[in-house]
């Protein structure tokens, strides 16, 4: 089974803050990797699907980038909506899906 | 309005069962594989289940296989979870998840990104 890893696994930030998340995974699994972000009592919702296309409707300060076993999220500039738990998720390993542990992102 | 909304959560003992739904407005439900997603209180996400836009391929994750039973009517535009067997560590609350790819035919695999989620449903399994 293919293990996913973020880090950091908590970040402290201000507003207007550039943040880059890592996601690892333990075997290459090409661009088949999605992020999402989750605030409290929220489902998640997508961000980046294919490593690097941006979901319809999210703001372009978020962007993908990665293939193979390494992979970053960054959030150009921070934002106070922004605030949350970030994730990423693996859709090569059939027919596993398989999430990273997660990233929180907090006020600094 | 484009939108996913789940039932059936409840407190069931261990062994016990418990089935629920997910129904779906807004797209063509047929043409979309459909996946349930859990998360335990305070933890990640876990992938449960899958099944395509026609039903005919179904898939699971290790820890329900041979409890849970995924199945959708698309007649009726919804997505059902047949959960037996039931123990502690299924305690979560459960999203159904639609993908984000549109399947014009009825052999599409899933694309397994989720891009329309539900509110989620609470299942506590508990004596």
């Amino acid at each position: 089974d293919i293990q996913m890893t973020q880090s950091p696994s908590s970040v402290s930030a201000s507003v207007g803050d550039r943040v880059t998340i890592t996601c690892r995974a333990s075997q290459g699994i090409s661009s088949w990797l999605a992020w999402y972000q989750q605030k409290p009592g929220k489902a998640p919702k997508l961000l980046i699907y294919a490593a690097s296309s941006l979901q319809s409707g999210v703001p372009s300060r978020f962007s993908g980038s990665g293939s193979g076993t390494d992979f970053t999220l960054t959030i150009s500039s921070l934002q106070p909506e922004d605030f949350a738990t970030y994730y990423c998720q693996q859709a090569n390993s059939f027919p596993l899906v398989t999430f990273g542990p997660g990233t929180k992102v907090d006020i600094k | 309005e484009v939108q996913l909304l789940e039932s059936g959560g409840n407190l069931v003992q261990p062994g016990g069962s418990l089935r629920l739904s997910c129904a779906a407005s807004g797209f063509t439900f047929s043409s979309y594989a459909m996946s349930w997603v859990r998360q335990a209180p305070g933890k990640g996400l876990e992938w449960v289940s899958g099944i395509s836009g026609s039903g005919i391929s179904t898939y699971y994750a290790d820890s329900v296989k041979g409890r849970f039973t995924i199945s959708r009517d698309n007649s009726k535009n919804t997505l059902y979870l047949q959960m037996n067997g039931l123990r502690a560590e299924d305690t979560a609350v459960y999203y159904c998840a639609k993908d984000l790819g549109y399947c014009s035919s009825t052999s599409c695999p899933p694309d397994w990104y989720f891009d329309l989620w539900g509110r989620g449903t609470l299942v506590t399994v508990s004596s």
